[in-house]
């Protein structure tokens, strides 16, 4: 089973911060904290990973709290190319580990 | 390419045959994983490779599942005397080196295989 919480879908403007919330309140100390992006037909795009201290990249920003227990994804300036499911995964630090999926958040940018 | 490649992308059976989906990961990748994404849902782990070996087949779903990497690049997952059960489309994901804890590498995948069994 997934070990996070996200909501189903949400909304934003064009251009407007999205901020996806994401709760993993049984996050052990090794897990680290990953978002994936699936757009319609393709496969999930990795979008960003951290362990406890937030992140900065050049698709998003990774806001993860001091207790660990819950995390944003924040994607600064939204556009319509940014639609898609959003999955929040926990998992350990070796690349032997398998992804665990949810359901994901539906984030619908719109004009 | 660069990234990872996945063929054919569409792939239609009649139930009873077998079938053979390809993974090209990106070059140099250590770790192979496939997974199953049944329409509405999220993608389910099925199986894992380091190099050659297979290190855990825990998600194939039946002895029908059968997956391999012989030379260490190019998977192959085939699936025999295919059911309806198992449309659904069929993601490979490659990441780089395992350096043990320090080898936190995110998987990239491919856009997959969609199989449809009439």
């Amino acid at each position: 089973d997934a070990k996070t919480t996200q909501p189903t879908s949400m909304d934003c403007a064009e251009g407007r911060a999205a901020n996806l919330p994401c709760n993993h309140s049984t996050i052990s100390g090794n897990e680290y904290v990953y978002w994936y992006r699936q757009i319609h037909s393709q496969g999930p795009q990795y979008i960003i990973h951290g362990l406890k201290n937030n992140e900065t990249n050049e698709m998003a920003s990774l806001i993860i709290t001091e207790d660990r227990k819950s995390s944003t994804l924040i994607l600064p300036h939204a556009t319509l190319r940014d639609t898609a499911v959003y999955y929040c995964i926990v998992r350990t630090g070796t690349n032997t580990d398998k992804l665990i999926f949810g359901t994901g958040t539906r984030l619908q940018v719109f004009p | 390419g660069a990234g990872v490649s996945q063929s054919p992308r569409y792939k239609v059976a009649k139930r009873g045959q077998d079938v053979a989906l390809r993974c090209d990961p990106i070059s140099g990748h250590v770790s192979l994983f496939w997974y199953q994404q049944a329409l509405g849902q999220g993608p389910e782990f099925l199986t894992y490779f380091q190099n050659e070996a297979q290190l855990d087949k825990s998600g194939l779903p039946s002895d029908r599942f059968f997956a391999e990497r012989p030379e260490g690049s190019v998977s192959t997952l085939k699936i025999q005397r295919t059911q309806q059960e198992d449309s659904a489309v069929y993601l490979c994901a490659s990441s780089g080196r395992d350096r043990g804890t320090f080898g936190n590498q995110p998987q990239h995948f491919g856009d997959g295989t969609r199989l449809s069994i009439l």
